[in-house]
């Protein structure tokens, strides 16, 4: 099955400066990319994704790449608030595959972004 | 719309005890899907369900654990008996059929075995 893993798992900015995440998945078959935001107490939300036809997609302060030869996705986000703070999951699934879309989460990066 | 329902919010249990999950789906979305949020493990797949009909339970660690979807607007994710290591937070995700392929999360469950 699907492997995600995700880098850092910690990661402490000052506010202003930019973050970025990274994820590298296994099954070259996947080809749907998100990413959520975990704030304490809530559940994911989603943030921003990615199909695999699509190099990079860019909303306000956030944006995501996907590299498919490599097999690896990042999350940058710029001009970082003090309430971009909270957990950020990336994810991997196979649409319209067998696995009727199932997504495989990373295991988290806590983001801290310094006043 | 409401967004994906879960109660109760918080549970504490003492071991042995039969615990019981809930969750209601968005109107109109066909995929149901239940994880476990521990700080070891992440967030795990326990089951999920597609038209009610349960897909994929692999994700679901022992016999204690069972799911149900009697109905499109309704899930139960069930633990009898209940052990201290079960302690997680239980989330309760939907997703529609087709387009908008990321889910939508509830707020969680988080279950407390003493």
């Amino acid at each position: 099955g699907e492997n995600v893993e995700q880098h850092p798992s910690t990661l402490s900015v000052q506010e202003g400066d930019s973050a970025v995440i990274k994820c590298t998945y296994s099954d070259s078959a996947s080809n749907y990319f998100p990413w959520y935001k975990q704030e304490l107490g809530k559940g994911p939300q989603l943030i921003i994704d990615i199909r695999s036809n699509v190099g990079e997609k860019k909303d306000q302060r956030i944006a995501v790449t996907l590299n498919k030869t490599a097999k690896h996705f990042s999350l940058h986000i710029t001009e970082t608030q003090p309430e971009d703070s909270a957990v950020y999951f990336c994810a991997a699934s196979n649409v319209g595959g067998t696995s009727y879309g199932k997504l495989t989460f990373g295991q988290g990066t806590i983001l801290t972004v310094h006043p | 719309d409401a967004g994906v329902i879960q109660s109760p919010r918080h549970e504490v249990t003492e071991m042995g005890q039969e615990v019981t999950l809930r969750c209601k789906p968005i109107s109109g979305h066909d995929y149901l899907f239940w994880y476990r949020q521990t700080m070891m493990r992440g967030l795990e797949l326990l089951i999920y369900f597609n038209n009610n009909v349960p897909i994929d339970d692999s994700g679901m660690p022992e016999d204690r654990f069972s799911a149900k979807m009697p109905n499109a607007s309704f899930s139960t994710l069930k633990i009898q008996p209940s052990e201290p290591r079960d302690s997680a937070v239980y989330f309760c995700a939907s997703r529609p059929p087709t387009g908008e392929y990321g889910y939508t999360f509830g707020s969680g469950t988080r279950l407390t075995v003493v």
